[in-house]
This record gives C-alpha cells, sequence and structure tokens, in this order.
C-alpha cells in the first residue's frame, strides 16, 4: 500500500482480555518496528523487526506482549491479559534496509495508531 | 547508550512569528542520523526534517531549518512564518549508523508541544 495501515484504529476491551494488533507496513520495507505511547507521552519502543533477523524484544514491557510477522510483511502485537496500565496508543512504523546507503537515512514511517482502551 | 533530551515541555508562538525548538542529544558515535518529527492530533507521525551528523550543511525544509552544532551535540528546529497547522507535538530522533540489534532503533526525546496563537 501507499502507506503503513494499522488496525483496528480504535479497540476498546475489558481488563483480562486478549486483544490483536495489525500492521501492514510500506511494501518493500524490511524493517518494521512498534512503539507504545501514553497520553501525553513521547513514545517507548516496543519491539523492532529486520528481514528474517530474529527480532528485537529489548523494549516489552512484560511477557503478556509478543509480536510476530509473518512472511516479512506483517506483524501482529498481541497483549495477552490485558491490564489497564496497556492503555496507550500503538504505533507501527517501518523503514527501508540497509539505510546508511543510496542516500537512504532509515527514515521511519508512520501509521496512524491503534488507541487501546482497557476498562 | 545513546539519549535524546527536549528541555522544552511545552511552546508558544504567535502566528507568523519564529520559534525554535531545542534537542540535544549523547553519543559517542560520530557519524549518525537526526531527525524531526511531527505529531498532530490525528497522531500519525510525519518526519519533518532529516540531518546526516557528516553533514555540516544544516539541513532546510521550506519554513523548516535546524542548527545542527555537531561538537555540543545539538539540534534545534527552528520554524519561521508560524502556522496555525504547525500545532503539534514535536519529537527529537537518533538513529545510529549501525543497524545491528537496538542500534536499528530510532531514540526519540520526550516531545515538546507546540501551539500557535492566532
Amino acid at each position: 500500500g501507499a502507506g503503513v495501515s494499522q488496525s483496528p484504529s480504535n479497540k476498546v476491551t475489558e481488563k483480562g482480555k486478549d486483544v490483536e494488533l495489525r500492521c501492514d507496513p510500506i511494501s518493500g520495507h524490511t524493517a518494521l518496528y512498534w512503539y507504545r505511547q501514553s497520553l501525553g507521552q513521547g513514545l517507548e519502543f516496543l519491539i523492532y523487526f529486520q528481514g528474517n533477523s530474529a527480532p528485537d524484544k529489548s523494549g516489552l514491557p512484560s511477557d503478556r506482549f509478543s509480536a510476530e510477522r509473518t512472511g516479512g510483511s506483517v506483524s501482529t502485537l498481541t497483549i495477552q491479559r490485558t491490564q489497564q496500565e496497556d492503555s496507550a496508543v500503538y504505533l507501527c512504523a517501518s523503514s527501508l534496509f540497509p539505510f546508511g546507503t543510496s542516500g537512504n537515512t532509515g527514515e521511519l514511517f508512520f501509521g496512524e495508531g491503534s488507541r487501546l482502551t482497557v476498562l | 547508550a545513546q539519549t535524546v533530551t527536549q528541555s522544552q515541555p511545552e511552546m508558544s508562538v504567535q502566528e507568523a512569528e519564529t520559534v525554535t525548538l531545542s534537542c540535544t542529544y549523547d553519543t559517542s558515535e560520530s557519524d549518525y542520523y537526526l531527525f524531526w518529527y511531527k505529531q498532530p492530533p490525528s497522531r500519525q507521525m510525519i518526519l519533518v526534517i532529516r540531518q546526516e551528523a557528516y553533514k555540516q550543511q544544516n539541513a532546510t525544509e521550506n519554513r523548516f531549518s535546524v542548527n545542527f552544532q555537531k561538537a555540543a551535540k545539538s539540534f534545534s528546529l527552528k520554524i519561521s512564518d508560524s502556522q496555525l497547522g504547525d500545532a503539534a507535538m514535536y519529537f527529537c530522533a537518533y538513529r545510529s549508523p549501525n543497524y545491528g540489534g537496538s542500534q536499528g532503533n530510532l531514540i526519540f526525546g520526550k516531545g515538546t508541544k507546540l501551539s500557535v496563537k492566532p
């Protein structure tokens, strides 16, 4: 597609339920990132995928959070047993790889985010 | 580890005036990339301007320009002729030239909320 697509745009769930958030990156972008943004706050890195390499999961806040990327394209972020503190906007971004070559500075292209509200 | 600091949580500017948003960073690397992103209320992050550290010339994109001071590790954003549509959160970000592991990530500052008064 023309841009990074995320779904759902908004999700309201009850505490304890599992949720799945989807990200479809820009075609040809092999690097994919998930960030979390709490109300009025900055971006908190969650996870980074690059091609077939093992993902960098260093930002995942707990084992309730997991993500996968199938076929090097679409990614799903799963939050199990949601808690109220999980309420936030979850942003996905993609970029070309490798950067530093052919004028690619590795800028991230962001989706519009998925707003998660846990009641 | 690299860090990015935006010391101004909020800024305000009169329409048509000029405003400068501050950003400092800490790194031991000599080559890297710096970015300013804008996040309007619609939530989508949009790239405003980028700077490659090996380039001495300050980047410019229309009304947006940066003052890149490599020795001081400073990367401020200047918005000239401010418009109502410039009102947004602005994030400064750093990217390492190395892309193994977590170094493939962008490191963001906490953001500056810019208000534009008519």
